[in-house]
């Protein structure tokens, strides 16, 4: 397995421009989430998806912000329009959530991508 | 939810068990601890997990205390690449996951 896919790698814009953010999670994974870390602020959970569906965006950190995932293997965060501030490193995990998820075993463990790392001049 | 502190940074002699504390005292019944650690500039790596019994696996062991208001992750022979930040998560209620700021361990050789 390849792993959670993360592209770009990097990325560096200008101020005012839209940026779009890509993660392919592990194969048969049901959970994504979005993730930001940033010196000062450390690793922020952003938003997560469960079955493709958002289930908590309220990391999000404003309407610049905005994230989607159309199927099982793929999922994008855009920032539009990017400002100075969201310079950071952005990282997508996957997950297999199991029924009852308190259970024993693998449940919950996130497996992160090698994230992204933005520049926004 | 429960919140958890660490120590800042902590420093270990390379082949010497690692010990990194958490104190997670408003937890609750049904909440999990789970430890990740991330090396720098790559995504965090789940460590280990554990209810209220102590866990061991190939990477780490979990002891975590009768009242279940700290728990310790034991490296048992620290090597140069355990050099990392750990951080100790309580689960929450859904699937999100809350990191803090984590300990810094530095093994030195």
């Amino acid at each position: 397995d390849a792993g959670v896919i993360q592209s770009p790698r990097h990325e560096v814009t200008e101020m005012g421009q839209e940026v779009t953010l890509r993660c392919k999670p592990i194969s048969g994974h049901n959970s994504l989430f979005w993730y930001r870390q940033t010196m000062m602020r450390g690793l922020e959970l952003l938003i997560y998806f469960n079955n493709n569906v958002p289930i908590d965006d309220s990391g999000m950190p404003e309407d610049r912000f905005s994230a989607k995932m159309p199927n099982a293997s793929f999922s994008t965060l855009k920032i539009q329009p990017s400002e100075p501030r969201d310079s950071a490193v952005y990282f997508c995990a996957s997950s297999k959530q199991g029924p009852g998820t308190s259970g024993r075993g693998r449940y919950n463990e996130q497996f992160f991508g090698p994230g992204t790392r933005l520049t926004v001049l | 939810d429960a919140k958890t502190t660490q120590p800042p940074s902590m420093d270990c002699a390379e082949g010497r068990a690692a010990n990194l504390p958490c104190n997670h005292s408003t937890i609750s019944g049904n909440e999990y601890v789970y430890w990740y650690r991330q090396i720098h500039s790559q995504g965090p790596q789940y460590i280990i997990h554990g209810l209220k019994n102590n866990e061991t696996n190939e990477m780490a062991s979990l002891i975590i205390t009768e009242d279940r208001k700290s728990s310790t992750l034991i490296l048992p022979h620290a090597t140069l690449r355990d050099t990392a930040v750990y951080y100790c998560i309580v689960r929450v209620t859904g699937n999100q996951f809350y990191f803090g700021t984590g300990t810094s361990l530095t093994v030195i050789p």
